[in-house]
């Protein structure tokens, strides 16, 4: 079964604004992924954040994760029409593989 | 460049036409995973393979065979092709991890997808 499951499903914002995903899983994890992807297109990786790490950031992108509470949130800052894609989790626990949840589609209207 | 390639991008074929969809990488990466993706269903892993030669099953493997012979290329056969495998379908490859055991727990490169459509 899915380990991560993103929240909202679907997030449309306007240009300029920020936008924040969540992803929540069920059982301890190594490492937590946040990958992007175009309509159709293949996952691209964003960032990864060790379970021993509580944020990190690259450019406009910020992930926290918060083991206690099994969850982690994406935060796009300053959010461009190019940012409209659909976003995934992905978790990866000890001895078992990689599991994506179903994504975030976020749209940035111009 | 560094990257994974799938090839037949797009394809229509009947139902129980065997079909293979390629996929090779040039990072030398060890693991290569097979996925498809659906609507309301995400991503879901088919096989997968830790290194040459060495294959396992995913969370979907039925009506799916994979092949290892060479440590860039990883082929994904459908003997006898369903109108249920119409999907679209994504290889991807990473290092092993050198901590832990499992999967690779590094970071995966995909290829840009191969749309399958079985009537």
């Amino acid at each position: 079964s899915q380990q991560g499951e993103e929240d909202p499903q679907a997030l449309s914002i306007q240009e300029g604004e920020n936008a924040t995903m969540n992803c929540s899983y069920k059982t301890s994890i190594n490492n937590l992924q946040w990958y992007r992807q175009n309509s159709g297109r293949g996952l691209v990786h964003l960032i990864l954040i060790r379970s021993n790490e509580r944020e990190k950031h690259s450019g406009r992108l910020r992930v926290t994760l918060d083991t206690s509470k099994k969850s982690s949130s994406l935060l796009i800052t300053a959010s461009r029409a190019a940012d409209t894609a659909s976003y995934f989790c992905a978790t990866k626990a000890s001895g078992s593989r990689l599991t994506f949840g179903e994504g975030t589609q976020l749209t940035v209207n111009p | 460049e560094a990257q994974v390639t799938q090839n037949p991008r797009y394809l229509i074929t009947v139902t129980g036409k065997k079909l293979t969809v390629t996929c090779s990488q040039n990072m030398n990466h060890e693991y290569m995973s097979w996925y498809r993706q659906d609507p309301g269903l995400g991503l879901r892993q088919i096989y997968y393979s830790m290194n040459v030669e060495v294959t396992d099953k995913g969370d979907v493997p039925e009506g799916y065979k994979v092949s290892r012979k060479e440590k860039r290329n990883f082929p994904l056969i459908l003997e006898s092709p369903s109108p249920n495998q119409t999907s679209l379908y994504f290889c991807a490859s990473s290092s092993r991890s050198r901590t832990g055991v499992g999967q690779g727990a590094n970071v995966l490169t995909f290829g840009a997808g191969s749309r399958l459509t079985v009537l």
